[in-house]
């Protein structure tokens, strides 16, 4: 059964302090892996999608790993500031065949920025 | 427009009454799709369209739910004799593909539906 499982379900840091999210997937055939950001009454928004081949993608103050043999990914966030304060979302995409790929989403870490 | 616009952002209905939500896809976007999120759950995914066809309808939970799209455009999620177990946020995204690099999905701000 494809799943996706995130850790932790919730986080507080302080402003400024970095920080990591985790995602473990049993997903296959294995297509992509995204990251999306949601902040609260909003819709999902992607920050980082990576392939096989790819073990790290960045986008600004957010840095995206991905292990295909361990089948983990984390999201990591530096210098956290008040507005990194949502729910951060791993969805993983699988080979369906003919049409779109598949997608199985994870729960969600919700972070929240204190100052 | 310049996003995925969804209506209403809010509904309040009461029970067995019927409703109709609207999702306009980013123009060019050949596949949407409509996922439910209750509270405190993840995305839940209900149908995908690419083009005016839906491949995809295994997400709808009874059939009381049903969605169309026309023009490859404009979809229209219904649901027939609402229940309490309805109330959900209702996302819709649109993408420019359906597979691999090209299906970044662009999701709207949601229609949050309340039965009472």
């Amino acid at each position: 059964k494809n799943q996706v499982e995130q850790s932790p379900q919730s986080l507080i840091i302080l402003e400024g302090k970095n920080c990591t999210l985790q995602c473990n997937y049993t997903v296959s055939p294995f297509s992509n892996l995204r990251w999306y950001k949601q902040d609260t009454g909003r819709g999902p928004v992607s920050l980082t999608i990576m392939t096989f081949s790819e073990n790290t993608k960045s986008n600004g103050r957010y840095t995206a790993t991905l292990d295909a043999d361990t089948k983990q990914s984390s999201l990591h966030i530096t210098a956290s500031q008040l507005s990194d304060s949502a729910s951060y979302i791993c969805v993983v995409s699988y080979v369906s065949g003919g049409g779109a790929d598949g997608l199985t989403f994870g729960k969600g870490t919700h972070l929240i920025i204190q100052p | 427009g310049a996003g995925v616009s969804q209506s209403p952002s809010n509904k309040v209905t009461e029970k067995g009454k019927d409703v109709e939500l609207r999702c306009d896809p980013i123009s060019g976007h050949t596949a949407l799709y409509w996922y439910r999120q209750s509270l405190g759950q993840g995305l839940e995914f209900l149908i995908y369209f690419q083009g005016n066809s839906a491949p995809d309808k295994s997400g709808l939970p009874s059939d009381r739910f049903s969605a169309e799209r026309t023009g490859g455009s404009v979809s229209t999620l219904t649901i027939q004799r609402t229940q309490q177990e309805d109330s959900a946020v209702y996302l819709c995204a649109s993408s420019l593909g359906s597979n691999g690099q090209g299906s970044i999905q662009y999701f709207g701000a949601g229609t949050r539906l309340s039965v009472l």
